[in-house]
């Protein structure tokens, strides 16, 4: 099993749609979690942090499930500028060494 | 406040050539991490340097790999030799915290093109 694992995608959504990412992960002693966002051929850059329960902000939403260890991200009313790569990142084993999803790629089309 | 600086922005050179591949951190923030995503891949963490000290070298793929952090500030990473598989774009990020406790940031990364 891989350490952090997202939906494959790619979410082809319409303008105006709510769409939701899920991530897993397997260290169960993580205690922070990131979704970063990726535009193409750009670095990433962090969207939202998650310690405890979820995070709200705007359009974005994320929430942690520790007991069934993952995380989801919902974008509502999506915009064509959501249009991206979307990473979960997790620390990984003793905290510091961070693991990367391989990504959702998210398509907003008009 | 400038952002992670990485430089150069592009490389192409041929197999067996060295490269050195540079990062200047965000100002005070003594973590220090070099990623790297090959094509179509996820991004896989290198190593991670507290001041300049290698707190964590556990993804340096081989001994071609020297990473250096001399006097905990600017980061150097060299390929020596290259190899065709060395190509991919290398990120370096820094925090403030270890464990990147409120997220990392990223530099625009070094495309490396190994021919």
């Amino acid at each position: 099993r891989k350490e952090v694992e997202q939906d494959p995608g790619p979410f082809n959504v319409p303008e105006g749609a709510t769409v939701a990412f899920n991530c897993t992960y397997s260290n169960s002693a993580s205690q922070s979690f990131f979704w970063y966002r990726q535009d193409c051929r750009k670095e990433p850059k962090l969207l939202m942090s998650v310690y405890s329960s979820g995070n709200e902000d705007g359009r974005f939403t994320a929430q942690l499930n520790r007991a069934s260890q993952y995380i989801s991200l919902l974008i509502r009313d999506s915009k064509l500028s959501d249009s991206a790569t979307y990473l979960c990142v997790v620390p990984g084993a003793g905290g510091f060494k961070t693991i990367f999803g391989a990504g959702t790629r998210l398509f907003v089309k008009a | 406040e400038a952002g992670v600086t990485q430089f150069p922005s592009h490389s192409v050179i041929e197999k067996g050539q060295t490269v050195t591949l540079r990062c200047d951190p965000i100002s005070g923030h003594d973590n220090l991490y070099w990623y790297r995503r090959v094509m179509g891949k996820e991004i896989k963490f290198l190593l991670h340097f507290v001041k300049e000290s290698k707190q964590d070298e556990s993804g340096m793929p081989n001994n071609r790999f020297l990473a250096e952090r001399t006097g905990g500030t600017y980061s150097t990473l060299k390929v020596q030799p290259a190899e065709l598989e060395d190509s991919g774009v290398y990120f370096c990020a820094s925090s403030q915290r270890q464990g990147g406790a409120y997220g990392y940031t990223f530099g625009s990364g070094t495309r490396l093109t190994v021919v």
